[in-house]
């Protein structure tokens, strides 16, 4: 199994510009999530998903979207990039959502929006 | 609100030393607690997963314990190694209502071992 991965690892983007944060996952698990994590802080939930075709808002969801339309993948999109939003992003999964809810983590993205 | 402390923020051994990590949280009732490794620049390694109605568990040279009536777990590394030297991250996973379970994760503490 190849775990969590994501494309790509590295991305430089200008302000005003979007991308999509690729993520996908080999291990049949029900959620996933996406997290950011700015230099000297913990992880912060973005959005996550209970299963294809649902998903909802983590801790600071705004100016994100995502969308997971199979059980495998797990697409973060920015639209109209800002500096704020440089930071590394880490997608993960799990099979539970609680009790034995461990989570499984992707490489990670380093974005820098200039 | 849950919030998650880690203390030391950082810490330096000489290696072969034994060493705690501590983690605090602020609402007791969470259903499990993970501690991670994160070497630089690189992704989360889970280390070890404690459920809530466990006390702790053990891989290897690490044993994690949790103490959820105080809100406090250690991680113990013992017979330190340079290849120990990463920054580690305690995260518990609570229902922050309506069934939503969120995974709230501490700063970190940034370990160096010394050869």
């Amino acid at each position: 199994n190849a775990g969590v991965t994501q494309t790509p690892k590295f991305r430089i983007l200008k302000i005003g510009q979007s991308m999509t944060l690729q993520c996908a996952q080999d291990m049949n698990h029900n959620y996933m999530y996406w997290y950011r994590q700015d230099p000297g802080m913990g992880l912060k939930l973005i959005y996550y998903s209970v299963g294809a075709g649902i998903t909802d808002k983590g801790e600071v969801p705004n100016g994100y979207n995502v969308s997971r339309s199979t059980t495998e993948d797990f697409p973060l999109r920015l639209e109209l990039a800002a500096p704020s939003q440089t930071s590394v992003y880490f997608c993960a999964s799990s099979y539970e959502d609680r009790s034995y809810n461990e989570q499984f983590f992707g490489p990670g993205t380093r974005l820098t929006v200039l | 609100k849950q919030e998650v402390t880690q203390i030391p923020a950082a810490l330096s051994v000489p290696e072969g030393e034994n060493l705690v990590l501590n983690c605090s949280f602020t609402d007791s009732a969470i259903y499990n607690l993970q501690w991670f490794r994160q070497d630089p620049g690189k992704g989360l390694t889970s280390l070890l997963l404690i459920q809530s109605s466990q006390r702790e568990q053990t891989s290897g040279r690490l044993n994690a314990s949790l103490d959820k009536s105080s809100g406090r777990s250690t991680l113990y590394i013992a017979a330190s190694q340079p290849g120990d030297s990463a920054t580690y991250l305690c995260a518990v996973l609570w229902d922050s209502g309506g069934s939503n379970y969120k995974l709230t994760f501490g700063k970190g503490t940034l370990l160096t071992v010394n050869p």
